[in-house]
């Protein structure tokens, strides 16, 4: 069974400061890395997406992949109250999508 | 952008009723959709694929007659919950994308599925 793993939290920081989170997944052959924030009563909305190896940034997010290390993590700098939601890794294994438990994330204003 | 809409966006209805939820492609065509079920605080548990002209795949433990998939056209699939009783009270959320498995999925709003 194929699997995406991550913290569940809660994960709480102050705002302003910077927020990470992580994941680790199990097929070595998977080939798209994705994260999603999730407001509660929400479908996810994409967030970040990764395909090789290092980093990629957009704004306030960062996206870090190893697939040596099997492990994909996203930081968000400066984070702000609105950034309270969960995150959900997720990642393309063969013929579908494997999503990971999420990540609860609180900023404290 | 690419565009997912899902119907209805929440049912309440009796045990023993059977409900259809609808998932449209609006801008785009899908010849794969993908249906999820998500409960409380839990992640998004993939119930099956939707393979437009031919039978869903169901991951293991969906019960595929309990949870029929229709894929009739390249923009509507539909999934209806037969007999439904109160532990099938979730989230049901639909998702395709234009491009293929390694871009992004688009997903539809959800459905907030009570049965009573």
């Amino acid at each position: 069974q194929k699997e995406v793993e991550q913290n569940s939290g809660p994960l709480s920081v102050p705002e302003g400061a910077i927020a990470s989170l992580n994941c680790t997944y199990s097929d070595r052959g998977s080939q798209s890395f994705f994260w999603y924030r999730q407001y509660s009563g929400k479908s996810p909305e994409l967030i970040m997406s990764i395909y090789s190896n290092g980093d990629k940034e957009d704004g306030r997010f960062t996206a870090q992949l190893n697939k040596a290390s099997q492990y994909v993590s996203l930081l968000i700098r400066d984070s702000q109250p609105s950034d309270s939601a969960t995150y959900l890794c997720a990642v393309t294994s063969y013929d579908k999508v494997i999503f990971g438990p999420g990540t609860s994330l609180s900023v404290i204003p | 952008g690419a565009v997912v809409s899902q119907h209805p966006s929440r049912v309440i209805c009796k045990s023993g009723t059977s409900v259809k939820i609808e998932c449209r492609s609006l801008d785009f065509q899908a010849t794969t959709m993908f249906w999820y079920r998500q409960f409380p605080k839990k992640s998004l548990m993939l119930m099956a694929t939707s393979n437009e002209g031919s039978k869903a795949t169901y991951e293991q433990g969906v019960e595929k007659d309990k949870f029929l998939i229709n894929h009739a056209s390249l923009t509507l699939s539909t999934l209806t919950v037969t007999s439904a009783h109160p532990e099938d009270s979730s989230f049901y959320i639909c998702s395709a994308n234009d491009r293929g498995l390694n871009q992004p999925q688009h997903f539809g709003d959800g459905t907030r599925l009570s049965i009573l």
